[in-house]
This record gives C-alpha cells, sequence and structure tokens, in this order.
C-alpha cells in the first residue's frame, strides 16, 4: 500500500475509444504528477499539477486531457491514442511548500496503470 | 535542461557479488538526489535520498550511495546482492527551486542469478 491508488490497473483500447485513468492519494499531498513509462526509455513526467493548478504540461499531445479536481485526485482523459502510447502511466504525488513550489522531489507512486492501444 | 544518465541499461550478477550502478547528471545547481527501485509488479519505492550534508547515504536493504559533486554523480552500490534485489533502478534528480517533479535515467535493469 503505497497511499497513491490507481485505477484500472490494465486498459486495452481501440484507437477511437475514450476512456480515463484516475488517481487518488490519501498522503494530504498537495502536488499531484503523471508519468508515462515506456520500456527501455527514461520516465517521462507528463503533467504536474499544484495545489489543484497545472503548474506543466511537458509538451503532451492533445490527445491525453488531464484534470485535476482536487488535491487529492488526478485523472487522465485519453481519446483518438495511438499505438505508441502503449505504456505503463505512472501517478504520484508530492508534498509541497513555501510560497514557490519548492518541493524536496520525494514522490510517492501508484501502482501504475498499463495501457494498450489496438 | 537538467538530464540524468544510467550507463548501464542491464547488469546481470550472481548472489553475493557486488554491485555499482552508475548515475550522472547534469545540473550546475543544489540538486537533490534519489535512487528508486521497481520490483516486478510493484511500484517504484524509494530506495534512498541525498538533500544535504554527509555525501554517503544508506538506503534500505543494504544499499548505499556516494554523491560526488565535483563527478556530478550518484553511484549506488551494495556489497553484496541478494536474488531478491532483482528489480529495475531509477536514478532520479530533483531541483528543488523547480517545484517537486523528479528527472529520471533510464533505468538498469539488474538480474540476480541464486
Amino acid at each position: 500500500e503505497t497511499g497513491v491508488t490507481q485505477t484500472p490497473r490494465h486498459l486495452v483500447m481501440g484507437m477511437t475509444n475514450k476512456k480515463s485513468l484516475k488517481c487518488e492519494q490519501h498522503l494530504g499531498h498537495n502536488a499531484m504528477y503523471w508519468y508515462k513509462q515506456s520500456a527501455k526509455k527514461p520516465l517521462e513526467l507528463m503533467f504536474v499539477y499544484n495545489f489543484k493548478e497545472q503548474t506543466e504540461n511537458n509538451s503532451v499531445p492533445s490527445r491525453f486531457s488531464p484534470e485535476c479536481p482536487n488535491s487529492s485526485h488526478l485523472f487522465l482523459h485519453l481519446h483518438t491514442l495511438q499505438p505508441e502510447d502503449s505504456a505503463l502511466y505512472l501517478c504520484a504525488s508530492s508534498a509541497l511548500g513555501g510560497l514557490v513550489f519548492v518541493g524536496t522531489g520525494e514522490l510517492f507512486f501508484g501502482e501504475g496503470s498499463r495501457l494498450t492501444v489496438l | 535542461a537538467q538530464s540524468v544518465s544510467q550507463h548501464n541499461h542491464h547488469v546481470i550478477l550472481s548472489e553475493a557479488a557486488s554491485l555499482e550502478l552508475g548515475c550522472n547528471y547534469s545540473y550546475g545547481g543544489t540538486v537533490n538526489l534519489f535512487w528508486y527501485v521497481q520490483y516486478p509488479g510493484q511500484h517504484l519505492q524509494l530506495l534512498l535520498k541525498y538533500f544535504s550534508g554527509d555525501p554517503l547515504v544508506k538506503g534500505i536493504k543494504g544499499f548505499e550511495a556516494e554523491f560526488i559533486k565535483s563527478k556530478f554523480s550518484f553511484n549506488l552500490r551494495k556489497p553484496s546482492v541478494q536474488w531478491s534485489d532483482t528489480a529495475e533502478y531509477f536514478c532520479a534528480v530533483n531541483a528543488p527551486n523547480q517545484g517537486g517533479k523528479l528527472i529520471f535515467g533510464q533505468g538498469t535493469e539488474l538480474s540476480v542469478k541464486p
């Protein structure tokens, strides 16, 4: 149990489908992240939310649409994906402090949602 | 831009062998450094971290890492590996003034043969 829960754990979708990934953290953190993990590549930071506000979009295609309704929940809405989008999508959370978003970088990860796009 | 480089993609060792995994980063300012581990089928979890102070940090399960600022390195070591150490290991760096985000290396897969 990591304190960060992701659902679904596995998802198979066609290129024309619309689906969503969900992440919930029970750690009282105020920052949440989406990372993409593909084989043999570094984890790619996709989005960062601090206090529900998106502070980073790392040049992610618009077919990925994040939503953060509150500090505990984070969604990744998926539509018209491509087969190369198949990967493990990791959610993470961390605590931030200070007037500017200063963090230690210590992230707590969920177990990931394994996405396969056919 | 920051980057993190892990030199070994796949390391195969026998039990009781010593381990050293290389990690170099490119960032000139103050950094926080991490090693995360991902056991098969499990989530990424923190192995150890360096924020400041003693450059030799000890983590869980007998792992340690040494921060050498002049070399921009943060290599992971363990004197005697076990089969249960089979996992993927990720080095990561955070610049505190850039929020909490982590920049990861590409990972090193460690296979320990019993």
